[in-house]
């Protein structure tokens, strides 16, 4: 039974780019959160995605937008990259067990 | 506003017991998780208390009391293997279903 899955694993993009993160949630999951995770940092929770609509949302501007297609899956959108970007952006999605979260295992933003 | 704090880094030698604590301070606890996390890899449940009291699961236990504000992880009999990342984390009814971390604590074990 595949976990989740996150695409690419590592990625380098210049400021004021734009950057597309996607995630595929475990088997029989229905929900995906974003975070963000600076080195040396806890995760910081960016937005969740039920329904294919933003259920709840953190403390990160519009700059950050996400999408949850039909099967579930999700797409994080960053636009005009800054430097201060540069983090591990983790996925976890969730099913009807409440707070059963399964972590993928990140994508490595770098901005230059 | 929501506080949670952990010891940047810890030491220990393998086969001993090492607590790791979690303070934390918000408003509308409904429950803390511990999670560990290997360098690069995704954070992994290890339990999530919600009552008061001690959780035991194998080698790892968790401790909360609600009152204090307060929790900790017990790793017993120390294995290379728990070198890691472990990141406190609770949930409140403002924040929903997301979670709120601390920093982390780096626990190096040696042998």
């Amino acid at each position: 039974d595949a976990g989740v899955t996150q695409s690419p694993t590592h990625l380098i993009k210049t400021r004021g780019q734009q950057v597309t993160l996607r995630c595929s949630p475990k088997s029989g999951h229905d929900t995906v959160s974003w975070y963000q995770q600076a080195l040396g940092q806890g995760p910081q929770f960016i937005f969740q995605y039920y329904e294919e609509e933003e259920r709840q949302r953190g403390n990160f501007p519009d700059r950050f937008s996400g999408h949850q297609f039909p099967n579930y899956s999700s797409e994080l959108n960053v636009n005009a990259l800054l430097l201060g970007d540069s983090a591990l952006y983790l996925c976890a999605s969730s099913g009807r067990r409440l707070y059963g979260y399964t972590f993928g295992s990140g994508t490595r933003l770098t901005v230059v | 506003g929501q506080n949670i704090d952990q010891p940047t880094e810890m030491t220990a030698t393998e086969g001993a017991i090492v607590q790791i604590n979690c303070t934390y301070q918000t408003s509308g606890f409904n429950g803390l998780f511990w999670y560990q996390q290997h360098a690069g890899e995704a954070p992994t449940f290890l339990s999530y208390n919600v009552l008061d009291g001690l959780e035991e699961k194998g080698r790892f236990s968790s401790f909360l009391s609600r009152s204090k504000g307060y929790s900790y992880l017990l790793l017993k009999e120390l294995q290379m293997k728990d070198s890691a990342s472990y990141l406190c984390a609770v949930i409140t009814n403002q924040a929903g279903t997301a979670l709120i971390f601390g920093k982390g604590t780096t626990l190096s074990v040696s042998s």
